[in-house]
């Protein structure tokens, strides 16, 4: 069975300050690895995505994440903050040949100006 | 274009009914998933398609039926509403099996009273 956790479940940030979201999962198997943000009242979005190779990845938004297999983490990270990063983020993973996304329970990122 | 549509955004039912949420994608995506968001935002998956065909059934209770007439639409189908059923179902889609990128769409939140 995989679970994913996300330690925190609000981060409070002011604006154009750096920002660390903390994932960290538990699987028997490999796993792909994922963050979405969900603004108010919207559907997921991607943020980034981990299938294998370089261990540091860049996704939209100026967001960039880390694999560590052996702490077995992807931690989210952003070096300045915008008052539109204010949203709901999500950790997940898919095992290697499911069909499904197993979620943590979400970061609530609010910006302050 | 929406790349995934679901109707209705909101529905608001008495217990006891019957209801139906549609999702459409235009992705031309194989794979079509069925996922409920709960109260504190936690996320898990009902069920996912391949090409019409149930692949993944996640212990839903059987009141709950997924229906594909094409693999462009995923409709979902729920007998005797209860109060617990009230939550943001969202329907998503990928390329082929394994959810190497899902997109969601807006959700639907249904409210049972």
């Amino acid at each position: 069975a995989q679970s994913v956790t996300q330690l925190d479940s609000q981060v409070p940030v002011f604006e154009e300050a750096p920002v660390e979201l903390r994932c960290n999962y538990s699987s028997s198997v490999s796993v792909y690895l994922f963050w979405y943000v969900q603004y108010p009242n919207q559907g997921l979005q991607l943020l980034l995505k981990y299938l294998s190779g370089s261990t540091l990845v860049k996704g939209i938004n100026g967001f960039e994440a880390e694999f560590n297999k052996s702490q077995t983490s992807f931690h989210l990270r952003k070096p300045s903050v915008h008052i539109s990063d204010t949203a709901e983020y999500f950790c997940a993973v898919s095992p290697h040949n499911t069909d499904k996304l197993i979620f943590g329970t979400g970061t609530r990122l609010q910006v302050f100006p | 274009d929406t790349a995934v549509s679901q109707t209705p955004k909101y529905l608001v039912t008495q217990m006891g009914n019957d209801k139906s949420i549609k999702c459409e994608q235009n992705l031309g995506h194989d794979t079509m998933y069925w996922y409920k968001q709960d109260s504190k935002k936690f996320l898990k998956i009902m069920f996912s398609y391949n090409n019409k065909e149930l692949i993944i059934n996640e212990t839903v209770p059987n009141r709950f039926s997924p229906k594909s007439p094409d693999k462009a639409h995923l409709n979902l189908h729920i007998n005797s509403l209860e109060l617990g059923d009230s939550a943001v179902y969202f329907c998503a889609s990928s390329q082929r099996q394994g959810a190497t990128e899902a997109f969601f769409g807006q959700g639907t939140r249904l409210t049972v009273v």
